[in-house]
């Protein structure tokens, strides 16, 4: 099983700062098959990154991953109200052990 | 646009079984793999596994081979999770989620379910 890292755990910014988590696999992730997510409290999570650099349908473009291998990053350029939640990464390479990271909480400093 | 809807919050006491339902509606349903993932109180997301309802057969992790059977029902366009032997540790929000890709379990996830509480108390 392909084991997610996340850092930092937890990120305190200011809204139009700029977001950088990080995601470390402890192999290879195949094909870039890394996605990232975004979770607000009591709501289910929503994807914004898929093959570790393609924005989901309707995502800003402030979002932006980028990676391949065992590193990858999600980048948030200017920091909006509405941004600040939970972040998780999740590799699908791996079949049948899907796995996801334990999550990047942004916070508002 | 497809949306997944849950069935309702659960109580269930440890040793018992408990069935979730998830019925998609707004779009193409067979082609498309349904996984559920959970999430425990304050926890991160874990997935349990998939299926291809017009394939109908299920992958699982690991972890809840033998106590998770994912079933779906193409007529009704409705994917099951059913766990059994429940444990307190098995307190949940439960979700189900699309994969992005058709013919593809092991995939990024574009529509979610709202969730379901299952919780697992004596």
């Amino acid at each position: 099983e392909i084991v997610l890292t996340q850092s930092p755990g937890t990120l305190s910014l200011s809204p139009g700062e700029r977001a950088t988590l990080s995601c470390r696999a402890s192999q290879s992730v195949s094909s870039s098959y890394l996605a990232w997510y975004q979770q607000k409290p009591g709501q289910a999570p929503r994807l914004l990154i898929y093959g570790a650099s393609s924005r989901a349908t309707g995502i800003p473009d402030r979002f932006s991953g980028s990676g391949s291998g065992t590193d990858f990053t999600l980048t948030i350029s200017r920091l909006e109200p509405e941004d600040f939640a939970v972040y998780y990464c999740q590799q699908y390479g791996s079949s049948p052990q899907l796995t996801f990271g334990g999550g990047t909480k942004v916070e508002i400093k | 646009q497809v949306q997944l809807v849950q069935s309702g919050a659960e109580v269930k006491k440890p040793g018992s079984s408990v069935k979730v339902s998830c019925k998609a509606s707004g779009g193409t349903f067979s082609s498309y793999a349904i996984s559920w993932v959970r999430q425990a109180p304050g926890q991160g997301l874990e997935w349990m596994g998939g299926i291809i309802p017009i394939f109908g057969t299920a992958n699982y992790a690991q972890k809840f081979q033998g106590r998770v059977t994912i079933t779906a029902d193409e007529s009704t366009s409705t994917a099951y999770m059913e766990l059994s032997s429940l444990r307190s540790e098995d307190t949940a929000v439960y979700y189900c989620a699309r994969g992005r890709s058709i013919t593809m379990i092991e995939d990024a996830f574009d529509i979610w379910g709202q969730g379901t509480m299952v919780t697992v108390s004596s």
